[in-house]
């Protein structure tokens, strides 16, 4: 059974304070490893897709990396307008696999 | 703009009472999803359709049917048997069913019990 697991559960931070968040997977076949940002009562906004170990991606001041077991989520010089849950999905040869989210909290 | 559109946003059922929940795409979008999702869980799948007049059990779809007529449009029925159905309810779409295509998602439907 293909696994997620997203740490750390919750985070405050420092407006201007760098931080990571990881999410580390098990995944039989990994063909595609998903970052979704999530605010309350809203659905999960699509951010990035990473298909092998080595790739990343950048979108304002989130970058995200991919090796083999684990990804990241660098929050760089944080807003509070990035205040957000952040999920994590795997997909492998099953379905995609969602992890209970890295809860942030940005503060001014 | 194209997106997925749900509703209604809040939604309360009384026991004994089936409830139907609207999600549509102007995406084009092949796959439509559904998801339950509660509190410190993951997002957890209730039923997806490939393409029109098809669609498949997910891992917890007793208590809940869909149907897939047409492409814009994959409703989800919560039904009486659905015991435990107080959740935040989210549809997605995506190109086509395959895990290497991202997943897009509506803004969810709240149901609650009366």
């Amino acid at each position: 059974e293909d696994q997620v697991t997203q740490s750390p559960e919750a985070l405050r931070l420092q407006e201007g304070e760098s931080s990571s968040l990881n999410c580390s997977y098990t995944v039989s076949g990994l063909r595609g490893l998903f970052w979704y940002r999530q605010d309350p009562g809203k659905g999960p906004e699509f951010l990035f897709t990473l298909y092998s170990a080595g790739e990343e991606k950048e979108k304002e001041r989130l970058k995200a990396t991919l090796t083999k077991k684990e990804s990241f989520l660098h929050i760089t010089a944080p807003k509070p307008e990035d205040s957000a849950t952040y999920l994590c999905a795997v997909g492998g040869n099953n379905r995609l696999a969602f992890g209970k989210g890295n809860q942030v909290v940005v503060i001014p | 703009d194209g997106g997925i559109t749900q509703s209604p946003k809040y939604l309360f059922r009384k026991e004994g009472q089936n409830v139907t929940l609207s999600c549509e795409q102007n995406l084009n979008h092949d796959a439509m999803y559904w998801y339950r999702q509660d509190p410190g869980q993951g997002l957890r799948l209730i039923y997806y359709s490939q393409i029109v007049n098809d669609f498949q059990k997910g891992d917890i779809a007793e208590g809940y049917s869909v149907s897939r007529e047409k492409k814009e449009s994959f409703p989800l029925t919560v039904t009486s048997a659905q015991k435990n159905p107080t959740a935040f309810y989210l549809c997605a779409s995506s190109i086509m069913d395959r895990v290497e295509q991202p997943q897009h998602f509506g803004d969810g439907t709240r149901l609650s019990i009366l």
